[in-house]
């Protein structure tokens, strides 16, 4: 079974630009969650999505939004980019999101640098 | 909301060696706790888990406990390989549905010495 995949690996964008980052979860599973990870802060939760809806959100501004896809498909998006927008952006998948211990499974990220 | 503190934040043991990291959380209500492996260029890989309900769980060379009323879990790796080298992450989940909610500790690199 193929993995989470993400596009692209690797993406380079100067202030003020916007971006979408895309990702295919593992074939069957319904919910998707994106993280930041940033040496300083860690990894650090911005939302979920489950059958096309938003289900939850982490603490992030209103210019990080994202979106899900009847295939299950996940897109991300960050207008106005920001320095402290350079980070890596991590996608998991997971079969169900009601069953305590369905675990998530992450891609090998997309590094997003902001000059 | 929910906080997770890990320790130490680096670890560095002798090949052949165990390695304990211990993370502690606060909400009572978490009821899942994983453990991630990141290695370089790569996502984080889910190594073990461990629900509300067990105390301790193995899988080979690694085991995790959980105290439930101490709110801490930790994770244990035995006879530690060089390829044990990597950044090691805990994480709690507190509220069922929430399934991309997981709160991460801030990891703790782990370097095995041949």
């Amino acid at each position: 079974k193929a993995g989470v995949t993400q596009t692209p690996r690797y993406l380079i964008k100067t202030r003020g630009q916007q971006v979408t980052l895309s990702c295919s979860p593992i074939s069957g599973h319904r919910s998707v969650s994106w993280y930041q990870q940033t040496p300083g802060q860690g990894l650090q939760f911005l939302f979920e999505y489950f059958s096309e809806t938003q289900r939850n959100k982490g603490n992030f501004p209103g210019r990080f939004s994202g979106r899900q896809f009847s295939n299950s498909r996940s897109e991300m998006n960050v207008s106005t980019l920001e320095l402290g927008d350079s980070a890596l952006y991590l996608c998991a998948s997971s079969p169900s999101r009601d069953r305590v211990g369905s675990p998530l499974h992450f891609g090998n990220g997309t590094r997003l640098t902001v000059t | 909301g929910e906080n997770v503190e890990q320790h130490p934040s680096t670890l560095s043991v002798q090949e052949g060696d165990s390695a304990v990291i211990k993370c502690t959380y606060s909400d009572s209500a978490s009821n899942y706790f994983p453990w991630y492996k990141q290695e370089l260029g790569k996502g984080p890989q889910l190594i073990i888990d461990i629900r509300s309900n067990v105390g301790e769980k193995k899988d080979q060379r690694i085991a995790v406990t959980l105290n439930k009323t101490a709110k801490h879990f930790s994770l244990h790796i035995t006879e530690t390989q060089p390829e044990d080298s990597a950044v090691y992450f805990c994480a709690a989940r507190s509220r069922a549905g929430s399934q991309g909610n997981l709160i991460f500790g801030k990891g703790t690199k782990l370097s095995v010495k041949p």
